[in-house]
């Protein structure tokens, strides 16, 4: 049972452009949603992560907006750059322990 | 160091060959989880430490996976009798809280060939 879905599995967006990644999640008693960048040959890096109790939350040009009613949050890349080419992860989370996404792999053309 | 650490970065095991890899988690952490990756999908929990205090094994895929943290700060994941479906990047994490999701911080992994 796949308890978290992200979409799409891939993305091509021009460099200045805004990327989003989509997630969906089953179990409600989920309190904790990471999202995790990697880079080939690297472990996931933390990017940012948001709690039910908001509806947004934005450190620089990464955004996680969060709808708790339909169990759904989303990662928005403003001013995509290169640099951020890579697979990115959605998780949640409820007693620790971290159940991923299937990741989707970011393109950014210059 | 800075981050986590996580030996060897490669390993290589022929068929039935027992393995055992180790992590460093990042000085005063407390949480220690181990993953698994296979090719081109998501982290998949393995088990969980407090201390040294394994509190939640449900991920691990048979009882040939063993895990142990027995001061509370390097752990070793062991897998004996290798097989080819063992093949995987491990990944461990570690996390600065015990009681609660908190973020965790992964090391660059162990990648597991198993030939």
């Amino acid at each position: 049972q796949q308890q978290v879905k992200q979409s799409p599995q891939s993305l091509i967006v021009q460099k200045g452009g805004i990327s989003i990644i989509n997630c969906a999640y089953e179990n409600t008693a989920f309190d904790y949603f990471p999202w995790y960048q990697q880079f080939p040959g690297k472990g996931p890096a933390l990017l940012i992560a948001i709690r039910p109790d908001v509806s947004e939350k934005k450190e620089g040009r990464f955004t996680i907006s969060f709808n708790k009613s339909a169990k759904q949050f989303s990662l928005h890349i403003m001013d995509s750059q290169p640099g951020d080419s890579a697979t990115y992860f959605c998780a949640a989370s409820k007693t620790q322990k971290l159940v991923f996404g299937q990741g989707t792999r970011l393109t950014i053309n210059p | 160091g800075a981050g986590v650490s996580q030996s060897p970065r490669y390993k290589v095991a022929k068929r039935g060959q027992d393995v055992a890899l180790r992590c460093d988690p990042i000085s005063g952490h407390v949480s220690l989880f181990w993953y698994q990756q296979a090719l081109g999908q998501g982290p998949e929990f393995l088990t969980y430490f407090q201390n040294e205090a394994q509190l939640d094994k449900s991920g691990l895929p048979s009882d040939r996976f063993f895990a142990e943290r027995p001061e509370g700060s390097v752990s070793t994941l062991k897998i004996q009798r290798t097989q080819q479906e063992d093949s995987a990047v491990y990944l461990c994490a570690s996390s600065i809280l015990g009681a609660i999701s908190y973020e965790q911080y992964f090391g660059p992994g162990t990648r597991l060939t198993v030939t």
